[in-house]
């Protein structure tokens, strides 16, 4: 029973692009949540999606935008890329809405130069 | 709105000691609060997690956390820690639908 994957696993780009970075959840899971870490801190909400609608957004700008598909993966996009969005970007998992708890995966690692 | 504090940046103990790391959370109604370890280059792997009941809940690698509301605290512990405990560790506080505020983590060290 596979876990969370993400792809790609590591990710360089320059200023100005766009991103795209890609997560299948656990299997049995259907809400999806992506977590910015930026190096040595905790993980920062970003958005989490449920039946394929954005349901919970953090404190993060418009740049910032995802996608969930029917299948539960999901997507994060993140346009004008800024030096500042260098960071692990963390996808987890979960059955529900009900604080059950987040499997996450192993993350991508993005660098922007 | 809710926050999560760990005091302890770094932390260095000797194998076989035993351990405590600190959180403190900031939560208006009754907190669902997690620990999750990560070893470098990984994603986060749950400890434990506290729902209600029992303020002493038990984890996966012989961890365990107390619950104290009136320091609203939950501290984590391991009576005595094994090399491969070396990590980082994040306490996070669930406010509604499943979001997580995380702390800035304890980076562990263990020496032999």
């Amino acid at each position: 029973d596979a876990g969370v994957t993400q792809s790609p696993t590591h990710l360089i780009k320059t200023r100005g692009q766009q991103v795209t970075l890609r997560c299948s959840p656990k299997s049995g899971h259907d809400t999806v949540s992506w977590y910015q870490q930026a190096l040595g801190q905790g993980p920062q909400f970003i958005f989490q999606y449920y039946e394929e609608e954005e349901r919970q957004r953090g404190n993060f700008p418009d740049r910032f935008s995802g996608h969930q598909f029917p299948n539960y993966s999901s997507e994060l996009n993140v346009n004008a890329l800024l030096l500042g969005d260098s960071a692990l970007y963390l996808c987890a998992s979960s059955r529900g809405q009900n604080n059950s708890p987040l499997h996450f995966g192993n993350g991508t690692r993005l660098t922007v130069t | 709105a809710q926050s999560v504090t760990q005091p302890d940046i770094h932390i260095t103990v000797s194998e076989g000691a035993s351990l405590e790391l600190r959180c403190n959370y900031s939560y208006g109604a009754t907190p669902y609060l997690f620990w999750y370890v990560q070893s470098p280059g990984q994603g986060l792997q749950l400890l434990l997690k506290y729902f209600s009941g029992d303020t002493l809940v038990q984890g996966i690698k012989g961890f365990e956390a107390e619950f104290k509301r009136s320091q609203s605290s939950f501290n984590l512990r391991k009576r005595s820690v094994h090399w491969s405990d070396a990590a980082e560790y994040f306490c996070a506080v669930a406010g509604g639908g499943n979001k997580l505020t995380f702390g800035t983590g304890t980076q562990l060290k263990v020496e032999l």
